[in-house]
C-alpha cells in the first residue's frame, strides 16, 4: 500500500532554531510536495520537487528551504523558525506528468514555534 | 490565476440527510478536478476525482460532476453517516509555471450527528 511517513506528528521549538521535518515515501514517486494547511486557508505550497536535487518555489517559500538528495526522501527546513511558521505541514508526493494522478499525503506534523 | 472556492463550513447534518458541499473553480485550459478527505488527525485522502467535462467522479456513497458550463464539481452523497465526519477539501490540477500543482479550496468541515 501506497507510504508517505513524516518523521514527528508534534514539534515545538523556539523561535530562531533551525527546524528539519523529513518526509519519506514508498512509492518510488518522482514529484514530492511540501504544504503547510492553516485554517481558513486550506492547504498552500511551500515547494516542489520533481526529481532528486531538483526543487521548485510555490506559493509561499519564503523562511523555508529544501533538500532531496534521495528519491524516497523530501526534507523542509525553517533555517530561523518565527512564530508566524506554527501550522500543520503536510508532505506528498505523485508520479509525473499526468494531472489526473492524485497526490498521496502523510499523517502531517503539527509544529508550534513559541 | 487557477483558484478554488468551497462554501464555508461547520455544515452539520443528522444520520441519513442528503449532503451538498459546493465548489467552483477558475482555471485555464482543462484542469482536473479531485476531492480529497480529511480525518481527524490524519493526512488528506483522495475522495474521487474527474478529469474532463461531464465525467462523475464516484467513491464510498459520494459523487460529484465536472460541469465545465458552470465551472463547477460539487460534492453529494444521498444519505450521510456519523463515520463521514471530516474536512472535504476541493482542489484542481493543472499545469502551470511548467509543472503540475493541486491548488486546493478552504476546506468545508461536515460535522454528522446520530
Amino acid at each position: 500500500d501506497v507510504k508517505v511517513t513524516q518523521s514527528s506528528r508534534y514539534l515545538v521549538k523556539r523561535t530562531g532554531e533551525k527546524v528539519f521535518l523529513e518526509c519519506v515515501q514508498d512509492m518510488d514517486h518522482e514529484n514530492m510536495f511540501w504544504y503547510r494547511q492553516d485554517p481558513g486557508l486550506g492547504l498552500r505550497l511551500i515547494y516542489f520537487s520533481y526529481d532528486v536535487k531538483m526543487k521548485e518555489k510555490g506559493d509561499i517559500p519564503e523562511g523555508y528551504s529544501v533538500s532531496r538528495e534521495k528519491k524516497e526522501r523530501f526534507s523542509l527546513i525553517l533555517e530561523s523558525a518565527s512564530t508566524n511558521q506554527t501550522s500543520m505541514y503536510l508532505c506528498a508526493s505523485s508520479t509525473p506528468g499526468q494531472g489526473s494522478s492524485p497526490l498521496h499525503f502523510g499523517n502531517g506534523t503539527r509544529l508550534t514555534v513559541t | 490565476g487557477n483558484s478554488v472556492t468551497q462554501m464555508e463550513g461547520p455544515v452539520t447534518l443528522s444520520e441519513e440527510a442528503f449532503l451538498t458541499i459546493n465548489c467552483t473553480y477558475t482555471a485555464t485550459g482543462y484542469p482536473s478536478l479531485f476531492w480529497y478527505v480529511q480525518y481527524p488527525g490524519e493526512g488528506l485522502q483522495l475522495l474521487l476525482k474527474a478529469t474532463k467535462a461531464d465525467d462523475k467522479g464516484s467513491n464510498k456513497g459520494f459523487e460529484a460532476t465536472y460541469r465545465k458550463e458552470t465551472t463547477s464539481f460539487h460534492l453529494e452523497k444521498g444519505s450521510v453517516q456519523v463515520s463521514d465526519s471530516a474536512v472535504y477539501f476541493c482542489a484542481l490540477r493543472s499545469k502551470s509555471g511548467g509543472y503540475n500543482k493541486l491548488i486546493f479550496g478552504a476546506g468545508t468541515r461536515l460535522a454528522v450527528h446520530p
